[in-house]
């Protein structure tokens, strides 16, 4: 079985620039989860998609980062303007739905400098 | 509110020796608790959960209600043993609250 691919793998990008991350989920999963791990923490939820509809976004940053599931299956989130705390690894997770185990992607090391 | 702790940053034992990673959560209701290990240059997998009371790769962790804790455990840890170890709690909306992480090195 296939694991939920993201690209890519890194980037670095000045501030103020936009950035997209793109998320492939494994397939068959409905729920689909975008975290950000910055170092020496563990991840935080950005947004939880059920197929296409958002489940929880209240800690994205709605302002600068926002994200889209529009067929149910494949995700892009996406940072404009981007700031220097924003350099984390971006991770992508996909369920069969909202109970059961999640799976992980390599993640998006992203460099504001 | 929801939360989970890990106390410890960096653990570091002997190969042989017994591995314990500290977890405590605070959820007033029923909690369901995970660890995930992130080994070097792989990506976060799930080790275990608490309802499945299972041991995987000899590790075991109890949840303790009265002390609100979950913690992982090894009698005998292996090199191989060494990563990032994280406790993760789902909360009442299915989203997983996660602790900062603990580091296991395990020394020759």
């Amino acid at each position: 079985e296939a694991g939920v691919a993201q690209s890519p793998r890194y980037k670095i990008i000045e501030k103020r620039q936009s950035v997209a991350f793109w998320c492939n989920p494994i397939s068959g999963h409905a729920t689909l989860y975008w975290y950000q791990q910055i170092l020496g923490q563990g991840p935080k939820l950005l947004i939880q998609f059920q197929n296409n509809g958002v489940v929880d976004d209240s800690q994205l940053p709605k302002d600068r980062f926002s994200a889209e599931r529009l067929k149910g299956v494949d995700s892009t989130l996406k940072i404009q303007p981007a700031k220097l705390e924003d350099s984390a690894v971006y991770l992508c997770a996909s369920s069969l739905n909202l109970r059961t185990e999640a799976f992980f992607g390599q993640g998006t090391r992203l460099t504001v400098v | 509110a929801q939360r989970v702790t890990q106390p410890e940053k960096l653990l570091s034992v002997f190969k042989g020796a017994p591995v314990e990673l500290k977890c405590n959560y605070s959820y007033s209701g029923s909690p369901e608790l995970f660890w995930y290990v992130q080994y070097s240059r792989q990506r976060l997998q799930l080790l275990l959960r608490h309802i499945s009371r299972e041991s995987i790769k000899g590790f075991t962790a109890d949840l303790n209600k009265g002390e609100t804790s979950f913690h992982l455990k090894k009698p005998f840890a292996q090199e191989e043993d060494s990563a990032m170890y994280y406790c993760a709690h789902k909360g009442s909306n299915y989203q997983l609250i996660w602790g900062a992480g603990t580091k296991l090195i395990i020394k020759p």
